[in-house]
């Protein structure tokens, strides 16, 4: 089993949309959890972080943890064109960070 | 410029021979990693610094697979007797805090022929 998964999509919403996207992990003894942005040809940018159940938003972003489910998420307001990437989770676990292989995301103008 | 730098950015190499990168970290941060990312895939973590120690290592890394960080400072990552596998994005990304998120470089593009 995979430590981070992800739907690889690809996933397309209409521009001012909301896109959701979803991940899980296996370790329960997970504490941080991170989403980073990556565009085609660059490397990845951290966007959001979330270290606590619950939701933690930031902008147009909101993330969710749920510990019990082992699950995380990341929400997307007003999705914009400029939003198109792919998106990876990213699980901190001991001294080590699993990253899932992040899901596509097309915002359609 | 105070991000994460990488050099170089691009190297192309025959099969068999040794490479070496560079990695400069944030200059505060105390943690580096380096991870590999093939097309498709998410990052795959390959080593941890703390300092200048090496704390952590991937159990699925090759012998072939060696880094550094003698001050504390940069990094490098050299890969001896390099095979057609091991092309790939290389990318080094440094943090003060364990649970901060890492800060990635740009990358080193490895092709070997």
């Amino acid at each position: 089993q995979k430590e981070v998964e992800q739907n690889s999509g690809p996933l397309s919403v209409p521009e001012g949309a909301i896109a959701s996207l979803n991940c899980t992990y296996s370790d329960r003894g997970s504490q941080s959890f991170f989403w980073y942005r990556q565009y085609s040809g660059k490397s990845p940018e951290l966007i959001m972080s979330i270290y606590s159940n619950g939701d933690k938003e930031d902008g147009r972003f909101t993330a969710q943890l749920n510990n019990a489910s082992q699950y995380v998420s990341l929400l997307i307001r007003d999705s914009q064109p400029s939003d198109s990437a792919t998106y990876l989770c990213a699980v901190n676990s001991g001294n080590q960070f699993y990253f899932g292989t992040g899901t596509s995301l097309t915002v359609i103008p | 410029d105070t991000g994460v730098s990488q050099n170089p950015r691009h190297k192309i190499t025959k099969r068999g021979q040794n490479v070496t990168f560079r990695c400069d970290p944030i200059s505060e941060h105390n943690r580096l990693y380096w991870y590999r990312q093939t097309l498709g895939q998410g990052p795959e973590f390959l080593t941890y610094f703390q300092n200048e120690a090496q704390l952590e290592k991937s159990r699925l890394l090759s012998d072939r697979f060696s880094a550094e960080r003698p001050k504390g400072s940069f990094s490098t990552l050299e890969i001896q007797r390099t095979e057609q596998g091991d092309s790939a994005m290389y990318l080094c990304a440094s943090s003060f805090f364990q649970d901060q998120g890492g800060f990635f470089g740009p990358g080193t593009r490895l092709t070997v022929l």
